[in-house]
């Protein structure tokens, strides 16, 4: 059975400082990870995709991935109101055949304090 | 404008009655897919279908049913056979089979 664990919050940070998100994963064989922001009443946008251990940056957003500790977290620098949501880490077990669906976790809510 | 549509965006039924939702693309993306949200929760795949008529069930199909006649369109049929089918539904795609992208979104109420 897949599992993807987040803390379900809220985490909140001050307006400028870094909020840091976390997730687990069960599956040892999973190798693609998505992080997703959804406002409220809104659909999931996607933000981030990490395939390799490491870090990869995009603008404000940092996404890691650690698969020997089965960890993968998304950091956010100069949080601003705006990117108050939930963020949902998201996992992909590929299977070779490319193309089948993501386990989600239940989200972590983001509150950004002016 | 490219992108993924679904229609409509608040549907409301009697208990017993199948009812069909719509999700469109026109990114040319040849993998789609069907999630339900309940609140509170994460996303759980229903169906997804890699390309036109094939589909696979996900972790939740029972209730369910999905139709792949056009690489354009995945529609999904709520039956009354779905104990729990107040929800809200996200029709996804992507064009090679790891990052999704997701329409609006349909919120189902049965009662």
């Amino acid at each position: 059975q897949k599992e993807v664990e987040q803390n379900s919050g809220p985490l909140s940070v001050p307006e400028g400082a870094i909020a840091s998100l976390n997730c687990t994963y069960s599956d040892r064989g999973s190798q693609s990870f998505f992080w997703y922001r959804q406002y409220s009443g809104k659909s999931p946008e996607l933000i981030m995709s990490i395939y390799s251990n490491g870090d990869k940056e995009d603008g404000r957003f940092t996404a890691q991935l650690n698969k020997a500790s089965q960890y993968v977290s998304l950091l956010i620098r100069d949080s601003q109101p705006s990117d108050s949501a939930t963020y949902l880490c998201a996992v992909n077990l590929d299977s070779g055949g490319g193309a089948d669906g993501l386990t989600f976790g239940k989200g972590t809510h983001l509150i950004i304090q002016p | 404008d490219g992108g993924i549509t679904q229609s409509p965006k608040y549907l409301f039924r009697k208990e017993g009655q199948n009812v069909t939702l719509s999700c469109e693309q026109n990114l040319n993306h040849d993998a789609m897919y069907w999630y339900r949200q309940d609140p509170g929760q994460g996303l759980r795949l229903i169906y997804y279908s890699q390309i036109v008529n094939d589909f696979q069930k996900g972790d939740i199909a029972e209730g369910y049913s999905v139709s792949r006649e056009k690489k354009e369109s995945f529609p999904l049929t709520v039956t009354s056979a779905q104990k729990n089918p107040t929800a809200f539904y996200l029709c996804a795609s992507s064009i090679n089979g790891y990052e999704q992208y997701f329409g609006p979104g349909t919120r189902l109420t049965v009662t």
